[in-house]
């Protein structure tokens, strides 16, 4: 089993549709998680840190579930220029420096 | 400010041969990653600087790959006696002190090997 797995997509919605990505991660030891966004042909740029509690940016929510071992981002009124790939990221365990990224989830959001 | 810069942004060159890579980080920014992304694959870790700490090297994939961080700042990955499945976009992150996980990264080099 993959330490980070996201459904590949692509996920098509039309503009305004909100949309939702899974991410499972499968070390319990893993502390920190984030959602990255990375443009075709481009690096990738961090979008948000996921908490506990969930945090919300804008349009933009991350979730987390310990106890199924799995984070979410939930994007509202989705734009045009929310098409990229969405990353997860998790630490491989607590106070390490080292993240599993994974292979990402594809977003296009269709005029 | 100046982002992560790397430096060829596309190298081509024949199976066999050996090829640098440079990195040049964030200014203050004390940790590197070095990365690699195959097509349709996530990123794959291959090392990690941290200020004048012993470098992990536990991704790199061979000793054919090797980095260097001199004076705390600029970085080169070097392949040696490339292969085929050398190639890839190889990415390299800077981040600061105390905020790891936000990791600022570079355009990536991308490197194909014929």
């Amino acid at each position: 089993r993959k330490e980070v797995e996201q459904d590949p997509g692509p996920f098509n919605v039309p503009e305004g549709a909100t949309v939702a990505f899974n991410c499972t991660y499968s070390n319990s030891a893993s502390q920190s998680f984030f959602w990255y966004r990375q443009d075709c042909r481009k690096e990738p740029k961090l979008l948000m840190s996921v908490y506990s509690s969930g945090n919300e940016d804008g349009r933009f929510t991350a979730q987390l579930n310990r106890a199924s071992q799995y984070i979410s981002l939930l994007i509202r009124d989705s734009k045009l220029s929310d098409s990229a790939t969405y990353l997860c990221v998790v630490n491989k365990a607590s106070g390490t420096y080292k993240y599993i990224f994974g292979t990402g989830t594809r977003l296009k959001v269709l005029a | 400010g100046a982002g992560v810069s790397q430096s060829p942004s596309n190298k081509v060159t024949e199976k066999g041969k050996d090829v640098e890579l440079r990195c040049d980080p964030i200014s203050g920014h004390t940790a590197l990653y070095w990365y690699r992304q195959s097509l349709g694959q996530g990123l794959e870790f291959l090392i990690y600087f941290q200020g004048n700490s012993a470098p992990d090297k536990s991704g790199l994939p061979s000793d054919r790959f090797s980095a260097e961080r001199t004076g705390g700042s600029v970085s080169t990955l070097t392949i040696q006696r490339t292969q085929q499945e050398d190639s890839a976009v190889y990415l390299c992150a800077s981040s600061h002190p105390g905020r790891a996980y936000e990791q600022y990264f570079g355009p990536g080099t991308r490197l194909t090997v014929t």
